[in-house]
Order: structure tokens, then C-alpha cells, then sequence
């Protein structure tokens, strides 16, 4: 079965501060891994994917983030944080490679402070 | 514009009463799902659908049902056997082996 580990429900850093948000997955076959952002009352935003191209995986509004199968991780980075980016980040796995059965972290409420 | 709509915004249930959340997509998407968002523990899985006239249960089906009987629409019924319905529902859908796209979801609140 697969799984979604993010540590830290909560995250706060200044604007212009490097943003990292952590996610681990556990997968039985080689994962298709998602991270999506949601602001309050709306749905889920698709910030960027990693379908076994590039491990290095590069996303809107500059986020990013590494594919590391050694440490199963999916981190999520951005270099200088912006008030616009305070939300909730979710990180998602699927072993079929898409929307089917997408399983989600906790999330992860990003707070950016002047 | 192409998109998943999802009506009511809001919803206020009173117990032992049936809601039927709306969920209306014109992306051409093959797969739909329902999933459930409560504060601290993610996105859970109720049901999802592949294919037109057929759906599975995800992983918190109880007290729900779904019906798929066109491409475009995949309607969530809350059942009174639902216990805890108050939470945030939010509806996706995508292509086979893609992303999903999701709703802008409907809160549900039983008073």
C-alpha cells in the first residue's frame, strides 16, 4: 500500500526566506508523486509532478522539487517566499501514475511573515 | 471555460436527512472521485469512478453512495447513515495515468 509522510503540519519562514516543505512516500512500485496547494475554501492547485523524467522537477510560481528514491523523499523548495505563497501544501503519491487513487499527505500550512 | 464545477458552495444538513453533492465536469475525463478533507488529516478517498456506469469504493465509502451515469457527472449522496458528515468535500477528475484536477468544493455542514 502506498503512503504519504509530511513532517510538519506547520511551517512558518520571513519573505524572502527559502521555503522547504518534507515528503516522504512509501511505495510498493516506482510512484508517480504530486504536490498541490490549496488556499482557504478552494480546491486543489496542481504545483507540480514527477512521472519518472527528471528528478529534478521544476513547478509554477518557482517551486520545485527533488525525487530522491534512496531517501524516498519528494521535498518541495523555493528559493525566496512570497506572501502570496501562505497556504496549505499537500503532497500525493499514486502508483498508477495519475489521478487514480492519489493518496495525500496531512498537509502542510505554510505561514510567511514580513 | 473547461473546468469541474461542484454546487452547493455550502450545504446545511439536518440529521437523519440525504444530501446529494453536484459535481459536473467538461474536461472530457475519463476517471472521476469524491474525496473528504477534515482539518489535520488530508484528502480520504470515498469513491471513484473509471469509466461510465462503474465506480469503486475508496477508502472511507460508508454511509456514501455515488451514481456515474454520463461522462460528465459523478453526484455524492451523504446518507443519514453517515455519522460525522460535516467536512469538506472536494471533487476531482483527470484522464488515465495524468494529474487530477480538482473542484472548488462544498462545505457541508449538519446543523
Amino acid at each position: 500500500a502506498q503512503s504519504v509522510t509530511q513532517l510538519g503540519s506547520h511551517v512558518s519562514v520571513s519573505e524572502g526566506a527559502l521555503v522547504l516543505l518534507r515528503c516522504n512516500y512509501s511505495s510498493s512500485v516506482p510512484p508517480y508523486l504530486f504536490w498541490y496547494v490549496q488556499y482557504p475554501n478552494q480546491g486543489l492547485q496542481l504545483l507540480l509532478k514527477y512521472t519518472s523524467a527528471a528528478t529534478l522537477v521544476k513547478g509554477i510560481n518557482d517551486f520545485e522539487a527533488e525525487f530522491k528514491k534512496s531517501e524516498t523523499s519528494f521535498h518541495l523548495t523555493k528559493p525566496s517566499a512570497h506572501m502570496s505563497d501562505a497556504a496549505e501544501y499537500f503532497c500525493a503519491v499514486s502508483e498508477t501514475g495519475g489521478g487514480n487513487k492519489l493518496t495525500f499527505g496531512t498537509g502542510t500550512q505554510l505561514k510567511v511573515e514580513l | 471555460d473547461g473546468g469541474i464545477t461542484q454546487s452547493p458552495k455550502y450545504l446545511f444538513r439536518k440529521e437523519g436527512q440525504n444530501v446529494t453533492l453536484s459535481c459536473e465536469q467538461n474536461l472530457n475525463h475519463d476517471a472521476m472521485y469524491w474525496y473528504r478533507q477534515d482539518p489535520g488529516q488530508g484528502l480520504r478517498l470515498i469513491y471513484y469512478s473509471q469509466i461510465v456506469n462503474d465506480f469503486q469504493k475508496g477508502d472511507i465509502a460508508e454511509g456514501y453512495s455515488v451514481s456515474r451515469e454520463k461522462k460528465e457527472s459523478f453526484p455524492l449522496t451523504v446518507t443519514s447513515a453517515q455519522k460525522n458528515p460535516t467536512a469538506f468535500y472536494l471533487c476531482a477528475s483527470s484522464r488515465v495515468n495524468t494529474e487530477a484536477f480538482f473542484g472548488q468544493g462544498t462545505r457541508l455542514t449538519v446543523v
